[in-house]
């Protein structure tokens, strides 16, 4: 059985250009959950969607970021115009459910040049 | 408002004695609460969680926590470390109708001694 996939693992970008972080959830999970983590930090919450909606984006800063589960293919992250402070580790949690545990991928290490 | 508290960002142990990690939790309604571990470079992997059956919960690798709801408190235990041991833990609240939101604490870093 698959995990949570994320990919690319490691991506570095130049201030200005765009990021595209792609999240496959485990077989059966319809709930998908984007974190940030910041060295020496705990995980930020960011969106939670499922299948074609976003259900919960309120860790989402207002701009340049965007999130979509799409009705096939895995769910992507995007973050326009990156700068310094955008560098972190993102994390893909899925779920089959409400209140059950959540199962991470190995995360996205965002640089920043 | 839900929030966790994970008390000592760092701790250390020597092999074979206890480990105890402390995490207190805020929230106004009954929580599911979870604990992490996360090795380097990996994403996190569950350890245990609670949701509301036995207050005692055993999860992998010899860890346990109990949920005190008079202390708001889900500490985690293991009666004797081993060097794999050493990692990130990472203490979890889930609440409402929804469950939605995951908050975490902080982190615990646990460095075993030889």
């Amino acid at each position: 059985n698959a995990g949570v996939m994320q990919n690319p693992r490691h991506l570095v970008r130049r201030r200005g250009q765009e990021a595209r972080l792609r999240c496959s959830p485990m077989k059966g999970h319809s709930h998908v959950y984007w974190y940030r983590q910041l060295p020496e930090e705990g995980l930020k919450f960011m969106v939670y969607l499922q299948k074609e909606n976003i259900i919960d984006e309120s860790g989402m800063p207002k701009e340049r970021f965007s999130a979509e589960f799409p009705k096939e293919g895995p769910s992507i992250l995007r973050i326009q115009q990156v700068v310094r402070g955008d560098s972190a580790a993102y994390f893909c949690a899925s779920s089959p459910g409400q209140n059950q545990p959540q199962h991470f991928g190995d995360g996205t290490r965002l640089s920043i040049l | 408002a839900q929030s966790v508290t994970q008390l000592g960002s760092h701790v250390s142990v020597s092999e074979g004695a206890l480990v105890l990690l402390r995490c207190n939790y805020s929230s106004s309604v009954p929580p599911y609460l979870f604990w992490y571990v996360q090795y380097p470079n990996q994403g996190l992997q569950l350890l245990l969680k609670y949701t509301s059956a036995a207050t005692l919960v055993k999860g992998i690798n010899g860890f346990e926590a109990e949920f005190k709801k008079s202390e708001t408190s889900f500490h985690l235990t293991k009666p004797s470390a081993h060097m794999s041991d050493a990692a990130e833990y990472f203490c979890a609240v889930s609440v409402g109708a929804t469950g939605n939101q995951f908050y975490f604490g902080t982190g615990t870093s646990l460095t075993v001694i030889p």
